[in-house]
């Protein structure tokens, strides 16, 4: 199973970039990163994806390393509504025609203000 | 607004006494999953549905049925709770299954069985 790594737990000030690492060095050439965060409380909730690093919206960006074996999700300018858990996940080929995101742990973001 | 639906949002019911939790998106998605939450092991994927009359299990499977007669419905079935279900459970859907394609999430199911 293609697996990510990820920081348990990071803080941020407010206002300023955060970068959340994450490290993937078995992923294969046709695996997506996707991002997803979970605020307390609540079902995660997509943030973005991609295969290389020419994606963007106006909340974050995936910095993907060239080799693809590592990226970090930039999120612009951290609030407090921002405090949440981030999890980095290979949505991968599974066989047999199926495809899966497989959590990890994620990171626990903190933003202090 | 496009939404994934999930009902009951608590339950707390005792082992053996069948239950379902009902799970619905208005966004005409193809793919629908059911994940369970536990802390320290993250979410498990239990069953999935590619789409209508089409399902196969996750990772965790045992103990539980699903059925997809509808496109917008997935319900999840618990046929003799126990205790090892209490859990907290997410439905989600996409448009289709694959890597591009990016889930949305439910708020979430708080299942307590005792």
């Amino acid at each position: 199973d293609a697996k990510t790594t990820q920081p348990n737990s990071m803080e941020s000030n407010e206002e300023e970039p955060v970068h959340l690492p994450c490290n993937h060095s078995t992923i294969s050439g046709t695996d997506y990163i996707h991002w997803y965060r979970q605020l307390p409380s609540q079902g995660p909730e997509y943030v973005i994806h991609g295969l290389t690093s020419n994606v963007n919206n106006r909340m974050a960006s995936p910095a993907i390393a060239e080799d693809r074996k590592s990226s970090t999700l930039i999120l612009h300018r951290a609030t407090l509504r921002d405090a949440a858990v981030y999890y980095c996940i290979l949505h991968a080929y599974s066989g047999a025609g199926s495809y899966q995101l497989t959590f990890g742990k994620g990171t626990k973001l903190s933003v202090i203000p | 607004e496009a939404q994934v639906t999930q009902n009951p949002r608590y339950l707390i019911t005792v082992t053996g006494k069948k239950l379902t939790v009902t799970c619905s998106q208005n966004m005409n998605h193809e793919y629908m999953s059911w994940y369970r939450q536990d802390p320290g092991l993250g979410l498990r994927q239990i069953y999935y549905s590619m789409n209508v009359e089409v399902t196969d299990k996750g990772d965790v499977p045992e103990g539980y049925k699903v059925s997809r007669k509808e496109k917008r419905n997935f319900p999840l079935i618990l046929e003799s709770p126990s205790p090892n279900q209490t859990s907290l459970y997410f439905c989600a859907s996409s448009f289709r299954q694959g890597a591009p394609y990016e889930q949305y999430f439910g708020p979430g199911t708080r299942l307590t069985v005792t």
